[in-house]
């Protein structure tokens, strides 16, 4: 049962352009939805989250967009670079403190 | 920058052996947890602790794990007696806040072989 999804398991950008990575989520009682970026060899790391009272969220090249009632959200990079090849987590929560739930990743390749 | 630590990065061990991975939180964090990876497959949640108690678990989270807190700054997850399927990245991560109000800070992770 999967409930959180990334359906696109890699995606090629070149460096410059923007970088778009979808997520589509099941589960209308997830209101946290977070972005993991895991390089080879390391754990998750943190990069972006979005409260579901929220329909965008930014820090610098990296935006967030929330459409509840299509259950998607995705993680627009722009400009991409060399160093933001790594594969993406998408990962969303209930209330009360419920674990969090891990889409597939997307594995982002960007080409200088 | 404070960091999750985890302890062995690779274990190789025979089906039917005890593991014991080895994590230090963040030492100012109150949430604990574990999840782990098969290869090519999705990240999955198997436990989380607080307050010195377990206070969730996945079905993958049977008898056969068990997790401590020994003292004031490890956290370790047992696996009494291993399987192939066990086999998996094992992520500790902690948190300030609970899972669904703020960022989970995982360890470069152990990577379990089961033979």
């Amino acid at each position: 049962d999967q409930q959180v999804k990334q359906n696109s398991p890699s995606l090629s950008v070149q460096e410059g352009r923007i970088s778009i990575l979808n997520c589509d989520y099941t589960n209308s009682m997830f209101d946290y939805f977070l972005w993991y970026k895991k390089y080879p060899a390391e754990g998750p790391t943190f990069l972006i989250s979005i409260s579901s009272i929220k329909d965008k969220n930014e820090d610098g090249r990296f935006t967030v967009f929330l459409n509840k009632s299509a259950k998607h959200l995705s993680l627009h990079i722009v400009p991409s670079q060399p160093g933001d090849s790594a594969v993406y987590f998408c990962a969303a929560s209930a209330p009360g403190n419920t674990p969090l739930v891990f889409g597939k990743g997307t594995r982002l390749s960007v080409i200088a | 920058e404070p960091e999750v630590t985890q302890t062995p990065s690779h274990q190789v061990t025979q089906m039917g052996q005890e593991v014991i991975l080895r994590c230090v939180p963040i030492s100012n964090h109150l949430y604990f947890y574990w999840y782990r990876q098969i290869l090519g497959q999705k990240v999955e949640f198997l436990v989380s602790f607080y307050n010195n108690e377990i206070s969730e678990k996945s079905e993958i989270f049977d008898d056969q794990f068990s997790v401590e807190r020994p003292d004031g700054s490890n956290f370790t997850l047992k696996i009494r007696s291993t399987k192939l399927e066990d086999s998996a990245m094992y992520f500790c991560a902690s948190s300030e806040e609970g899972q669904g109000n703020g960022e989970l800070f995982f360890g470069e992770g152990s990577r379990l072989t089961v033979l």
